[in-house]
């Protein structure tokens, strides 16, 4: 268990309104992602970050603004949230340095109406 | 075409058979390859690393063809509890710190 919390776990909100998604861990690992999964799709790569003010984008990064100001928190935004945003959205952090084993969240399921 | 690719299946087996995996990377220079089990509705858990050499964790063999640019998971003597849908992740070479993941595939273990 890597300690690591999502929140909020589950949220609906309107076409257009912002949305921020947060993890925080426990563990002081550096690297720490943000995943969307969608049927069909699998998990794709939204944000990840290799430490605290240093972000990187994945695959799916249109749409989506991070922040990491502390090594714990990783927060993930929806500026303006479409349809298309609605999924679960997984937090991993990564067990040593660039290789090893993903930790995940319990998931936030976000439903954009 | 995808970085990382699998069948979604689903693959529907009657206990105690024996079951094997594909997953294609598209990036030779990947350096490093995971098998991920994910039940339904949890988030995913490391199921095992794959070696080179390839490697063995009790029912569950892994291999790693780089020449083909596959691996492969090899469930023995499948059991119930084994139903799941099945990630491959591969960590490209070009940023080591970045990890991809398949779609999956899904396995169905029958009484």
């Amino acid at each position: 268990d890597a300690g690591i919390t999502q929140s909020p776990r589950h949220k609906v909100t309107e076409t257009g309104t912002p949305v921020t998604l947060r993890c925080h861990q426990t563990e002081n690992h550096r690297y720490m992602y943000w995943y969307r999964q969608d049927p069909g799709h699998g998990l794709r790569l939204i944000h990840y970050s290799y430490g605290v003010k240093d972000t990187d984008k994945g695959e799916v990064s249109d749409g989506y603004s991070v922040s990491r100001s502390k090594t714990e928190d990783f927060l993930l935004t929806l500026e303006s949230a479409t349809s298309s945003q609605t999924s679960v959205y997984f937090c991993a952090t990564l067990q040593g340095d660039r290789t090893g084993e993903l930790f995940f969240g319990e998931g936030s399921r976000l439903t954009v109406l | 075409r995808k970085e990382v690719e699998q069948d979604p299946g689903p693959f529907n087996v009657p206990e105690g058979a024996t079951v094997a995996f594909n997953c294609t990377y598209s990036n030779s220079a990947s350096q490093s390859f995971f098998w991920y089990r994910q039940d339904c509705r949890k988030e995913p858990k490391l199921l095992m690393s794959v070696y080179s050499s390839g490697n063995e964790d009790g029912r569950f063999t892994a291999q790693l063809n780089r020449a083909s640019q596959y691996i492969s998971l090899l469930i023995r003597d499948s059991k119930l509890s084994d139903s799941a849908t099945y990630l491959c992740v591969v960590t490209p070479s070009s940023n080591t710190g970045k990890l991809i993941f398949g779609q999956g595939t899904t396995l169905q273990v029958k009484p």
